[in-house]
Formats: structure tokens, C-alpha cells, sequence
């Protein structure tokens, strides 16, 4: 079945720098590849979506890539601050009506 | 505004009650899942559904069950509470329409925290 990895030791980066966070999964690449933000007590909020045929998507200060040959995403945030910080979730659907997530990554940003 | 809302919040009880768990979105979506979190772990798929009168098991045994009576209502309940049913449940729907909506991008609501003494 389809399982996502992502890194579960925390990133911990300094204001202003590039925080790079990593998503892999096993077997057949999706259609789509989701991230999403969890603040802690909270339900994860979405923030970008990128499709197989997408090699990069932009928002704002995020970036996300997609790799179907590696089978891989990078979720960047550029010009960091405090208020990033938070875990965030990469997540794909795997057909049919159901969506699944990786366990997190926990980025800290420090001032 | 459009939202999904969970209701409680956090709660604590007995063994052995029967508590209900309420989700409510005003999107209009026709899929709503179930998902529990145990802290610092990824989610898990409890219940889905597709639209009224639909319900189906996720990837994940849950001794607890649902129903869709109407579309934007999806309860969960759990008949009697154990320390196991400790956990965070989070609600979430999404829309069968737009240019996302092959996606399956969900919308969540803040959760419910249950905690069985």
C-alpha cells in the first residue's frame, strides 16, 4: 500500500534562511501531492497543492517541487520567520475518496 | 463564512460511556472523513463518507461508528469509552467540484481532544 515518509527529526533554522523540508513515498506516484500546516491542538490547515505534471508551484514564500522519478517532494519556505513554525504534512490521494498523510515535520524558527 | 466546526472541543470521561462526537461544515461537501491523531504522529483514516446515507470503514480499525443522515452532519460515536479511545479526532470534508477537486484537498475542523479515565 501507499506510505509516506517524511523526516521526523525537527528542523530547526534560523530567521530569514530557507527552511527545506522533504516528502517521500512508495509505490505508484500520485496525481496530485498536497501540503499541509498543523499548528499544535489544531486540525491541519491546506497550503499548496502540485500536480505530476507540475515540476514546480509557487505561493507567496513557499515552493513546493515533485519528483515522480525520485518519487519525492520538497516543501521550501524562503525568508523564514517565528511564525512558521509549526508541523507541517505532506499528504497524496490515493484514488477513490481517500487522502493520506505523512507523520510530520516539525520546524522551529528561531528569532 | 464557510467552515467545518467540531464539537467538543476537549472532553473527559468515564470508562464505559457513550459519548458523541459532532462535525458540522456549511460548504455544501458531499465527502466527510474521520481521521484520529495521536501527538506527533501522522493521521489516521477512522471513517469516510461520500454523501448522504454513505458510510465507509477507513484503513484504520476503530471501534466506533458514524452516520450521514444529512449533508453537512457527520457524527462519530463511540457506545463505550476506553483509555484506548484516548486520542484527538479531527473532522474534515471536501468538495466534489472546482479545479482542486480531483485533488481531494480537505478542510478540517480544530478537532476534538477525548480523554477516557
Amino acid at each position: 500500500s501507499q506510505k509516506i515518509e517524511q523526516n521526523s527529526e525537527a528542523l530547526n533554522i534560523q530567521e530569514g534562511k530557507t527552511a527545506t523540508l522533504t516528502c517521500n513515498y512508495t509505490n505508484y506516484s500520485p496525481a496530485y501531492l498536497q501540503w499541509y500546516r498543523q499548528d499544535p491542538g489544531r486540525g491541519p490547515v491546506f497550503l499548496l497543492l502540485i500536480r505530476e505534471n507540475e515540476k514546480e508551484k509557487r505561493k507567496e514564500r513557499l515552493k513546493v517541487t515533485f519528483d515522480t522519478t525520485l518519487k519525492q517532494s520538497l516543501f521550501h519556505i524562503t525568508a523564514s520567520q517565528p511564525a512558521d513554525s509549526a508541523t507541517y504534512l505532506c499528504a497524496l490521494h490515493t484514488g477513490g475518496f481517500k487522502t493520506i498523510f505523512g507523520a510530520g515535520t516539525r520546524l522551529f524558527v528561531k528569532a | 463564512e464557510a467552515d467545518i466546526y467540531q464539537t467538543p472541543r476537549y472532553l473527559v470521561i468515564g470508562t464505559g460511556k457513550k459519548i458523541t462526537l459532532e462535525c458540522s461544515q456549511t460548504m455544501g461537501h458531499d465527502k466527510m472523513y474521520w481521521y484520529q491523531q495521536d501527538p506527533g504522529m501522522e493521521l489516521h483514516l477512522i471513517h469516510y463518507s461520500y454523501g448522504v446515507n454513505s458510510t465507509e470503514k477507513g484503513d484504520l480499525s476503530s471501534e466506533s461508528t458514524v452516520s450521514r443522515i444529512r449533508t453537512e452532519h457527520f457524527p462519530l460515536t463511540l457506545e463505550s469509552a476506553r483509555p484506548s479511545h484516548t486520542s484527538q479526532y479531527l473532522c474534515a470534508s471536501a468538495g466534489t467540484s472546482g479545479p482542486s477537486s480531483g485533488a481531494n484537498v480537505l478542510t478540517f475542523g480544530a478537532g476534538s481532544r477525548l480523554t477516557v479515565l
